[in-house]
């Protein structure tokens, strides 16, 4: 298992913009997950990207994967106040989830 | 869907007492998790089992154990609580098979007096 480092570590937009985080990871991996985190809450599993996909789609969010750059990013578009949270990426290797390491997450606040 | 329940939301306790934290899942699942979330240092894995009465410890367990005697339960055990030990705790649980996502609790925000 490795970690995930997201990028910037802060973001702040206005309601409406579209809001792009990034990940970075080290070594091979099988699968990319996101997360989110509300204030004071438990984390909420959003999507999971395969390592043979590129792109990937859920609602509002976009999910792109560059296996070659060891990168992912999570795009958020028409962003809404209720999209205010920290958001998490955790690359996973093969076999079972069984321990994903965490970074510290992109803090993300949309203002009306 | 899915649930995860932590048996407090919040708890106060005082140094050197012994301290329960409790997760129960309701989907059958063989993983179970015990994180602790901290400013600054983000998630960090604590203990996790995946299966009953089988447990390995995560990065930090230094002053916690765990028990897991069925399936559904998995408790963080605070031997001797620490003022360190304050902190938010999050359970989290997964499937064996494949690489399935992780279900987290509501988490407990524990203070340590």
């Amino acid at each position: 298992s490795q970690q995930g480092e997201e990028d910037p570590q802060a973001l702040s937009i206005q309601e409406g913009e579209n809001a792009t985080m990034n990940c970075s990871y080290k070594t091979s991996i099988n699968n990319l997950q996101w997360y989110r985190q509300n204030s004071g809450r438990g984390l909420v599993h959003l999507i999971l990207i395969r390592s043979n996909e590129r792109e990937k789609h859920s609602g509002r969010l976009r999910v792109t994967l560059d296996t070659s750059k060891k990168s992912s990013s999570l795009l958020i578009t028409a962003s809404r106040a209720a999209d205010t949270a920290s958001y998490f990426c955790a690359p996973g290797g093969a076999g079972n989830n069984r321990k994903l390491i965490w970074g510290l997450g992109t803090s993300l606040a949309v203002n009306p | 869907d899915v649930k995860v329940t932590q048996s407090s939301r919040y708890l106060v306790k005082r140094t050197g007492e012994k301290v329960f934290l409790e997760c129960v899942q309701d989907m059958d699942h063989e993983n179970m998790f015990w994180y602790r979330q901290d400013p600054g240092l983000g998630l960090r894995l604590i203990y996790f089992s995946y299966d009953v009465k089988m447990k390995e410890k995560g990065d930090i367990p230094e002053g916690y154990s765990v028990s897991r005697e069925k399936k559904e339960r998995f408790s963080l055990i605070l031997e001797s609580a620490s003022t360190n030990q304050t902190s938010m705790y999050l359970c989290a649980s997964t499937p064996s098979r494949g690489n399935q996502p992780q279900h987290f609790g509501d988490g407990t925000r524990l203070s340590i007096l």
